[in-house]
Formats: structure tokens, sequence, C-alpha cells
């Protein structure tokens, strides 16, 4: 059974870094996709970063572009989220998710739980 | 930058039929899926690759599209459907894209 078991997050100061991890197990974790999807309260679904199955290639939204880092651990079944320079609106629910690639599109068929970061004064 | 389109709320009375639109450039050209997300859990893929249910989503969920719009359709909707739906799909950059959401309310 697939299991997406996320850690990290918590109450950061503006500016502030935050590590959010993602540990895998239940499939072949190094031939799949990842990807960080956040929500921030009340509001809808946004995609932030993704990561392919081997660690060799990073996309981002535009909006955390330079100041996140997504990065994975085949040999842990991990995948990290690094956030810097943490803003008040990066505050959200944050989810890692499995992706199923078609073509040059994706769907995400399992999510972690999610964990929230609050970033805030 | 492409957007999709949903309506904000869709309200049916239960064993009714619930119509939930999406609509956006991307959709002609790449896949939408569709996900169900509960008050206060994650998100589940319940549609994908337009039309395709996941194995243990009921059959009264369906999705189509049509040009620019996507639909998803629950057929003999049940308390056990509301919540919020989302649609996604890709833009020409290969960006991810979610709809606005739509709540759905079956009282």
């Amino acid at each position: 059974e697939v299991h997406l078991v996320q850690s990290g997050g918590g109450l950061v100061q503006p500016g502030g870094s935050l590590r959010l991890s993602c540990d895998a197990s239940g499939f072949i974790f190094n031939t799949y996709f990842m990807h960080w999807v956040r929500q921030a309260p009340g509001e809808g679904l946004v995609w932030v970063s993704r990561i392919n199955d081997d660690g060799t290639s990073t996309r981002y939204a535009d909006s955390v572009k330079g100041r996140f880092t997504i990065s994975r651990d085949n040999a842990q079944n991990t995948v990290h989220l690094y956030m810097n320079s943490l803003r008040v609106e990066d505050t959200a629910v944050y989810y890692c998710a499995r992706a199923v690639r078609i073509g040059a599109t994706f769907y995400f068929d399992y999510w972690g739980l999610g964990t929230l970061v609050t970033v805030s004064s | 930058s492409y957007g999709l389109t949903q309506p904000p709320s869709v309200s049916v009375s239960p064993g009714q039929t619930a119509t939930i639109t999406c609509s956006g450039d991307p959709i002609p050209k790449k896949y939408a899926h569709w996900y169900q997300q509960k008050s206060g859990q994650a998100p589940v893929l319940v549609i994908y690759e337009d039309t395709k249910r996941p194995s243990g989503i009921p059959e009264r969920i369906s999705g189509s599209t049509s040009g620019t719009m996507a639909t998803l359709t629950i057929s003999g909707a049940q308390v056990e459907d509301e919540a919020d739906y989302y649609c996604c799909s890709t833009d020409t950059s290969g960006n991810h894209i979610f709809g606005g959401g739509t709540k759905l309310t079956v009282l």
C-alpha cells in the first residue's frame, strides 16, 4: 500500500527557512516524479514544484522560483522541499504527491496528509 | 498564462445529478484530471485523463470533455459526495494549473 508521510512545517518568521520532508513507501520510489502542492487557508490548490524520478530535473511555480528547492534521496525514499526567504503569503498546508506521467502532463494518484507552514512575526 | 475556470458552488438534492464544469485553453490539448477534497482532508483523485476512474471511485462519478470544457458529473449525488472539487491540467509551459475549485453541496 502506498504511503506518503510528511514531516516538517510549523511557525517561522518572515525571511526564515524551513524544510519539509515526505517519506514514501509501498512503491518503487525511483520510478515516479514527485510534486508539492499547497493550499492557503480557505483557498484552492496551487502547484508548487516537481522533481523527476532520478532527481536530475526540477520545476517550480513562478511564485516560489529562486526561494524554494526540491530534492530527493532515492536511497531513503524521501523528497524534500527547502523553503527560504519565506513570506507571509507562503502560509499554507503543503502536500506532497506522487505523480503518474502521461506524455508531458501528470496526475496525482496519491497524496500525503499535508503539513501546515505558518509564516508570521 | 492559462487559467481554468470553475463555478464557485453547485448545489443539488440527494439523488439528483450534479454537474461541475472546468473551462480553459489547456483542456483540448492536455488531459483534465479531477480531485475531490472533503473538509480537513487531503485531495483524492476521482477522474484522470478526462474520463478514467481510479479503482474505488464510485461509478456515479464520471468525466467528459468537449472543446475547451471538461465536465465532472455525479449521477445520483449522495450526501457523502459533498466536497470541494478541483480540475487540473497543464499549460503550454508545462506548469500544472488547478481550477479555483467548486464547492458541491448535497442537501
